[in-house]
């Protein structure tokens, strides 16, 4: 059964880079589309993009440049950085599995447990 | 932009049919799918593309699509669906993941 771990820093200063890694364990990064959704506190879920295990991405526009994926089959991880946060970039980030063909990148499951990252100085 | 809209609050009492209405703003070819959300959990997918019930998932659980606006429909409402649910309804010229605001359901 595959599971999905995020890890990172819990708090990050204001104008620096957040840097998540996700660690995929009980099964393999390769065939799949790959996820990173986040929730600001009492908010709803914002999509933030997704990459296909051979490298190719797609952000959401309203992230403005700032997020940038990449997966490393090897290991079995994916990272996530999101440059020059603020405030508003307080959330639980998660990321999530999309499906094996093209027709089903967003289809998400399984989830990892989410990590909670605030941004403060 | 591309927008997904569903009600921010739906109530039902138990062993009735509570239905939660999404609605795109522009027709799209991708897939829908709805996720619940408890209380300091992480989502879970209880649609897939468009009516599909996962693995898992109880039979009262459906889903339906007519044009832009996707429906899921939770039959005979139990006190542990009391949670928030989320569409998702990519927008197919771009392929950008869209998810609905969230509909709190209250199982009064």
């Amino acid at each position: 059964q595959v599971q999905l771990q995020e890890s990172g820093p819990g708090l990050v200063k204001p104008s620096e880079t957040l840097s998540l890694t996700c660690t995929v364990s009980g099964g393999t990064i390769s065939g799949y589309y790959w996820s990173w959704i986040r929730q600001s506190p009492g908010k709803g879920l914002e999509w933030i993009g997704y990459i296909h295990y051979r490298g190719s991405t797609n952000y959401n526009p309203s992230l403005r440049g700032r997020v940038s994926l990449s997966v490393d089959t090897s290991t079995n991880k994916l990272s996530l950085n999101l440059r020059s946060v603020s405030a508003a970039d307080t959330a639980v980030y998660y990321c999530a599995r999309g499906g094996d063909l093209a027709a089903l990148y967003s289809c998400f499951g399984p989830w990892g447990q989410g990590t909670l990252v605030s941004v403060s100085s | 932009s591309y927008e997904v809209t569903q009600p921010p609050s739906v109530s039902v009492s138990p062993g009735e049919t509570a239905r939660i209405l999404c609605s795109a703003d522009a027709f799209t070819k991708e897939y829908a799918y709805w996720y619940q959300q408890k209380p300091g959990q992480a989502p879970v997918m209880v649609i897939s593309q468009d009516t599909a019930r996962p693995s898992g998932i109880p039979e009262r659980f459906s889903g339906s699509r007519s044009g832009t606006t996707v429906t899921l429909t939770i039959s005979g409402v139990q006190a542990e669906d009391e949670a928030d649910y989320y569409c998702q309804l990519p927008d197919s010229d771009t392929y950008h993941v869209v998810f609905g605001g969230g509909t709190k359901l209250t199982v009064l």
